[in-house]
């Protein structure tokens, strides 16, 4: 089944304690990319990937680091969190190019900061 | 700077009325557009999607846009409705030099339906 694969779904941490929020595509996906959801603002783009060892920054990327190393993964890195991080996340690939648009999300992960 | 507004927060309609949810856009190039819906508790899913050609276009589960560029909008729409369409909606751009590296997300029509 395709799918995007996000861990975990749920986590509450603390101020400062790195985290990591996994995301793996079964698609051969080229294109990959990191959102925040908070109520009122939608989707905000965090980082995007267009392949493998190419990231960009979105509109949101401060407090984040991603990587790129193997096309099927994007994990979101928080090194360290602070509560306004608290937000809905969501990982999504397409094929990219033209296609970039038809993106594919993960189920999300909820994301809380003390 | 590419943006899109979506005037509507939250709108109730009855089952089996017709829907039309507003989206208006604006990016100086022709746009990719997108409308995605995200039911409770889930990731989003593409509806529809217009990248040149007829300005009507058809999505799944029975939705349509149209496209119109001399109002910079692209509308979502629905001849009747059905109570397992109540979910939150997102319209979208795509931006960037690529014309779709960067898809832009407007910030969500929540959709309820009265019984």
């Amino acid at each position: 089944e395709a799918q995007v694969t996000q861990n975990p779904r749920y986590l509450i941490t603390v101020t400062g304690k790195k985290l990591t929020v996994t995301c793996s595509q079964n698609m051969n996906h080229e294109y990959m990319s990191w959102y925040r959801q908070d109520p009122g603002l939608g989707l905000r783009q965090i980082y995007y990937s267009m392949n493998v060892e190419v990231t960009d920054k979105g509109d949101v990327p401060e407090g984040y680091k991603v990587s790129r190393k193997e096309k099927r993964n994007f994990p979101l890195i928080l090194e360290s969190p602070s509560p306004n991080q608290t937000s809905l996340y969501f990982c999504a690939s397409s094929l990219g190019g033209r296609d970039t648009g038809e993106l594919f999300f993960g189920e999300g992960s909820r994301l809380t900061v003390l | 700077a590419q943006s899109v507004t979506q005037p509507d927060i939250h709108i109730t309609v009855s089952e089996g009325a017709s829907l039309e949810l507003r989206c208006n856009y604006s990016y100086g190039a022709t746009p990719y557009l997108f409308w995605y819906v995200q039911s409770p508790g889930q990731g989003l899913q593409l509806l529809l999607k217009y990248f040149s050609g007829d300005t009507l276009v058809q999505g799944i589960k029975g939705f349509e846009a149209e496209f119109k560029r001399s109002q910079s909008s692209f509308n979502l729409r629905k001849p009747s409705v059905h109570w397992s369409d109540a979910a939150e909606y997102f319209c979208a751009v795509g931006a960037g030099y690529s014309s779709a590296s960067k898809i832009i997300f407007g910030s969500g029509t929540r959709l309820s339906i009265r019984p």
